[in-house]
């Protein structure tokens, strides 16, 4: 699966938008790009996923470059309950299929 | 969305015991599981995947004689340690797909604290 690069931390203002930034620049053009986070001692929580369009849900928005080589991850109004590790994965469609977790990004919420 | 459950949520065990941790799927049904550990300051690192009714897949690297993976159901996986020590004090997390097919997102259960003494 090819590897994604973020960056290490960031932080926000809380009622600001989040936009987390990420790097897939050796992406194949049938994996898909996966957005989890984890809030500290619990399981990872899917937050959303696309292939090349851009995409929204009730939590986030994932806007993907026309070349997929990067993405954004959009927060639209931050609150504290979203300090967490963000991790952006690709993946390969299947069920067998593997998520191989990065480091990913820590985001700080402040008040 | 589908939920997945663990059981125990934490454990404490001596050494040289054996602990079982179940992983659920509530809601769904589930051909593929999937076990990761994850260590302090560290990311998930998968152990194994799980296939209902065939042996479990590990990762290079994974003891598949001291973490026995069992997928008897669509809705249950369990991992034993064996002959626990206190370097195999971690989290433990198991996710679950509730479908095959292209871009089905994993579903992950809450974790489980393994401490070894």
């Amino acid at each position: 699966d090819a590897k994604t690069t973020q960056p290490p931390s960031m932080d926000c203002a809380e009622g600001r938008a989040a936009n987390l930034p990420c790097n897939h620049s050796t992406i194949s053009g049938n994996e898909y790009v996966y957005w989890y986070r984890q809030i500290h001692s619990q399981g990872p929580q899917y937050i959303i996923h696309g292939l090349k369009n851009n995409e929204t849900n009730e939590m986030a928005s994932l806007i993907i470059t026309e070349d997929r080589k990067s993405s954004t991850l959009i927060l639209p109004h931050a609150t504290l309950r979203d300090t967490a590790v963000y991790y952006c994965i690709v993946r390969k469609p299947g069920a067998n299929s593997k998520l191989t977790f990065g480091k990913g990004i820590t985001l700080s919420v402040r008040p | 969305g589908a939920v997945v459950s663990q059981h125990p949520s934490w454990v404490i065990c001596k050494s040289g015991t054996s602990v079982k941790i179940e992983c659920r799927s509530l809601d769904f049904q589930a051909t593929t599981m999937f076990w990761y550990r994850q260590f302090p300051k560290q990311s998930l690192m998968l152990m194994a995947t799980s296939n209902e009714g065939s042996k479990a897949t590990y990762e290079q690297g994974v003891e598949k004689d001291k973490f026995l993976i069992n997928h008897a159901s669509l809705t249950l996986s369990t991992l034993t340690v064996t002959s626990a020590h206190p370097e195999d004090s971690s989290f433990y997390i198991c996710s679950a797909n509730p479908y095959s097919g292209h871009g089905r997102e994993q579903y992950f259960g809450p974790g489980t604290r393994l401490t070894v003494t």
